[in-house]
């Protein structure tokens, strides 16, 4: 079967630098994303991976390695908004998009 | 209109009504998609549509239909609510071309009693 797995929780300082795994097992990989979701919002765009690196855009980086099946969201600068949900999602063989259950993070003053 | 609006925006039914959930966008994005979301799950694509006048099933579309007359629409139908439908519906629509991001709709909160 297909499987994204994150963190459900985390903690961190305003201030801080927080790092959010994913690790995905799907049929195929044409890509992953992460979206941010605050509560009782709509998921919204962040970034884009699809070929193995670092991908910077400002305070926000995301890192993917396909070989490892693996990829992290590391929030530079924590801000109180910040405090949402972080989901990641990846694009399999049928170009369809298989969402992890996102994690909850909780910036503290 | 700017994006994707979703209507209603809550909705409180009667277990085997029938009830549709609107949803417009107007980007003239070629794909549509209609999700839910679960508390501890990730988001579930319920049905799908390419371009307008095709559509298709996702992880879990048993007791939904949806149509794709045009561009801009994509209306779910839950033909006789069950509780297990209580849920946040999302709709998203995405361009098709280069990284083909989903856009997300604000939702709608439905609960079947």
């Amino acid at each position: 079967g297909q499987n994204i797995d994150q963190p459900t929780e985390m903690t961190a300082t305003e201030g801080a630098i927080v790092q959010i795994n994913c690790t995905y097992q799907t049929s195929g990989f044409n890509g992953l994303f992460w979206y941010q979701q605050h509560a009782g919002e709509a998921p919204t765009f962040l970034s884009y991976n699809v070929l193995d690196g670092l991908e910077e855009k400002g305070r926000f980086s995301s890192f993917l390695s396909r070989s490892k099946g693996y990829s992290y969201l590391l929030l530079k600068e924590l801000q109180m908004k910040d405090s949402a949900s972080y989901l990641c999602a990846v694009k399999d063989s049928n170009y369809q998009l298989i969402w992890g259950a996102g994690t909850k993070l909780i910036i503290k003053p | 209109i700017a994006g994707i609006t979703q209507a209603p925006t809550s909705q409180i039914l009667a277990a085997g009504r029938r009830m549709t959930l609107r949803c417009t966008q107007d980007m003239r994005h070629n794909a549509m998609y209609w999700y839910r979301q679960d508390l501890g799950l990730g988001l579930r694509l319920i049905h799908y549509s390419n371009t307008a006048g095709t559509t298709g099933k996702g992880e879990v579309p048993d007791g939904y239909s949806v149509s794709r007359a045009n561009t801009d629409d994509f209306p779910l139908t839950l033909a006789s609510a069950v509780p297990s439908q209580t849920s946040v519906y999302f709709c998203a629509s995405s361009d098709g071309l280069d990284t083909d991001t989903q856009y997300f709709g604000p939702g709608t909160r439905l609960t079947v009693l």
